[in-house]
């Protein structure tokens, strides 16, 4: 256990479908991220949020929304995805995303397929 | 462009030293940090170094050196438990990980 959880851990939807992926961390940190991981290949950092405001979006498609209505709760909203989105979906916090000696700590990750 | 270099995959015995080798380049450096992942589970944070020169810490070493723009994870007297992927990132100037492919340890007895 990281402090770090995330809902749901498997998500299969169609490309037409509207779905959120949850992330909650109980560390008391100020920072959240969410990153994209793909088989074989980096990890994709595609927003950032430091004290609820967004201070990253790493040329993120717009099918993809987050939301941070607190510095403890992190949401990413998924619409007419497409089959490449295919991933693992990382959330991880921080206690300060512009302070680099503070480590992140990542929940389990949500398995998405898309079909 | 930014790139961090990592072998994809390496093979050890259990009891053995291992050495997992990072090189990077990128604008600007503000650390650079080791996790571990085991398959299907959250990568956890192992080290950070800063500043040239090894770091210890128990059955785990991280080495830097920011002039040649290298890093290495020194993993001793192994355990079937280490068999996972380690990820090598580093902190850029805009203070954002930039990440490497992860390099899988394969562990046998």
């Amino acid at each position: 256990e990281t402090g770090v959880t995330q809902t749901p851990r498997h998500l299969v939807m169609g490309m037409t479908n509207k779905k959120s992926l949850k992330c909650e961390q109980h560390l008391g940190h100020n920072a959240m991220y969410w990153y994209k991981q793909s088989a074989k290949k980096p990890l994709e950092l595609m927003f950032v949020y430091n004290f609820k405001e967004q201070t990253e979006n790493n040329s993120v498609p717009s099918r993809f929304s987050p939301e941070c209505p607190n510095s403890s709760h992190l949401f990413l909203h998924l619409h007419t995805l497409q089959p490449e989105d295919s991933a693992l979906y990382l959330c991880a916090s921080s206690q300060d995303s512009g302070n680099p000696s503070y480590e992140q700590y990542f929940g389990p990750g949500t398995r998405l397929t898309v079909t | 462009g930014q790139n961090i270099d990592q072998p994809t995959e390496m093979t050890a015995t259990e009891g053995a030293i291992v050495q997992i080798n990072c090189t990077y380049q990128t604008s600007g450096f503000n650390g650079l940090f080791w996790y571990q992942q085991h398959a299907g589970e959250a990568p956890t944070f192992l080290s950070y170094n800063v500043l040239d020169g090894l770091e210890e810490k128990g059955r785990f070493s991280s080495f830097l050196s920011r002039s040649k723009g290298y890093s290495y994870l020194l993993l001793k007297e192994l355990q079937m438990k280490d068999s996972a992927s380690y990820l090598c990132a580093v902190m850029d100037s805009n203070y954002q990980l930039i990440w490497g492919a992860g390099t899988k340890l394969i562990i046998k007895p």
